[in-house]
């Protein structure tokens, strides 16, 4: 399934550095995510933006910066990251609608040095 | 924060075999949403199936069942006749039936379907 496509699919960033990572979906829906996925701990949720409005931001701090541009894009700006948040970074889409499941993409691994 | 437990965190299985993974979750409300999604080493979330908790039937799709307990807060996922193409990460996760859209998931169970 190729409704969610996010890039880079690897990233490797010094603390300095400022890097984006990018996620479309194909899929029509107007709700996106980004989740965070760690080693040996569940799934994070992010944020979440419905018709482009940020709805969600679970306590994310500030080095994480969100945008959503329109209904079929979403991004994530990251600066002065430290190696703790080195993860799989997973962007998924839905219609709007209450039960409507989530479609995910293939997801960043960024590694923070 | 709704709290969802998978407590097996590996299983293996012999190909041709059935194998059935636990979940229970933690929550007051009535109705709401559970899944089961496949995470296989491409690394991408592949929805296997959804079940509203307001509909007694189990939901099926395919060699993939549930069973659905809610008094006992249980959605257990029932794969029959393994195939090695299920080899993968499986997470449980559950959604209220609010309009935020948030998915809260278990720890994951990783399932190895042997040759």
């Amino acid at each position: 399934e190729t409704g969610v496509t996010q890039t880079p699919r690897h990233l490797v960033m010094g603390m300095t550095n400022k890097k984006s990572l990018k996620c479309e979906q194909h899929l029509g829906h107007n709700a996106m995510y980004w989740y965070k996925q760690s080693a040996k701990k569940p799934l994070e949720l992010m944020f979440v933006y419905n018709f482009k409005e940020q709805t969600e931001n679970n306590s994310v701090p500030s080095r994480f910066s969100p945008e959503c541009p329109n209904s079929s894009h979403l991004f994530l700006h990251l600066h002065t990251l430290q190696p703790e948040d080195s993860a799989l970074y997973l962007c998924a889409s839905s219609q709007t609608g209450v039960g409507s499941p989530l479609h995910f993409g293939n997801g960043t691994r960024l590694t923070v040095t | 924060a709704q709290t969802v437990t998978q407590s097996q965190p590996e299983m293996s299985v012999q190909e041709a075999e059935t194998v059935t993974l636990s979940c229970t979750y933690d929550t007051s409300e009535s109705n709401y949403y559970l899944f089961w999604y496949k995470q296989p080493p491409s690394r991408q979330m592949i929805l296997v199936i959804r079940q509203e908790a307001y509909k007694q039937q189990n939901a099926t799709e395919n060699r993939f069942s549930v069973n659905f307990q809610k008094a006992a807060k249980s959605f257990s996922l029932k794969i029959s006749d393994s195939q090695l193409g299920d080899t993968a990460m499986y997470f449980c996760a559950f959604m209220k039936p609010t309009n935020d859209y948030k998915l809260s998931f278990g720890a994951g169970t990783t399932v190895t379907v042997r040759a």
